[in-house]
């Protein structure tokens, strides 16, 4: 059974500050796919990045960054830079190569991120 | 373009009673997913849709639940004889379907029921 564990529930930084979120997860499949999302006040789900379990490089958009290292099974994911619009829960995610079930996700607890001015 | 609608926004109801929620999802995405979120259980899979069909039900808590999914399109999750611990927001998501198309899910805003 895969499984995605979040070890922080919650982070703290002052703004400008980074913030890496850790993401660990358990698979037996060889091909699978790791996702981010951002869950804002709002509530509706945000796709961030998503990676395939043959792609380890990292990836950078602006200032959110990824680390992808497959040896440790995580995939960790760093705000550089935070700003007050950063604050959200976020959640890594996991999915298995679509078989009968799809490609429904299994996600980690969640981080919820709170930048303050 | 319009997005994965969801209705109600929010939903009160007394414990025994059946809810109705309701997914619109994404023009032309034959693949639906019923995710429900609570505070308990974090975010967790319900069902599957592909087409119609329900490949993948081994996420619905008990026989209390049930979906469908009418015309590849508008899915309605039931929930007979509500229960406390029902209170959650439930998410549905939609997607391409198989293939790396399906991988990208489209989540609506929710639907949050409590259950007095």
């Amino acid at each position: 059974a895969q499984k995605v564990t979040q070890a922080q529930t919650e982070i703290s930084v002052v703004e400008k500050e980074d913030v890496t979120l850790d993401c660990v997860y358990e698979t037996r499949d060889t091909t699978y796919y790791l996702f981010w999302y951002k869950q804002p006040p709002s509530g509706e789900l945000v796709f961030l990045i998503r990676r395939n379990s043959f792609d380890e490089q990292n990836e950078i958009s602006g200032r959110y960054s990824w680390n992808f290292q497959k040896s440790t099974s995580s995939f960790n994911f760093t705000i550089t830079a935070s700003q007050v619009v950063d604050s959200a829960v976020y959640f890594c995610a996991l999915s298995e190569e679509a078989k009968a079930a799809g490609n429904k996700l299994t996600f980690g607890g969640g981080t919820r991120v709170l930048v303050k001015p | 373009g319009a997005g994965v609608s969801q209705s109600p926004s929010n939903k009160v109801t007394e414990k025994g009673k059946d809810v109705e929620l309701r997914c619109d999802p994404i023009s032309g995405h034959t693949a639906l997913y019923w995710y429900r979120q609570s505070l308990g259980q974090g975010l967790e899979f319900l069902i599957y849709f592909q087409g119609n069909s329900a490949p993948d039900k081994s996420g619905l808590p008990s026989d209390r639940f049930s979906a469908e999914r009418t015309g590849g399109s508008v899915s309605t999750l039931t929930i007979q004889r509500t229960q406390q611990e029902d209170s959650a927001v439930y998410l549905c998501a939609s997607s391409l379907g198989k293939g790396l198309g399906g991988l990208q899910q489209y989540f609506g805003p929710g639907t949050r029921l409590t259950v007095t």
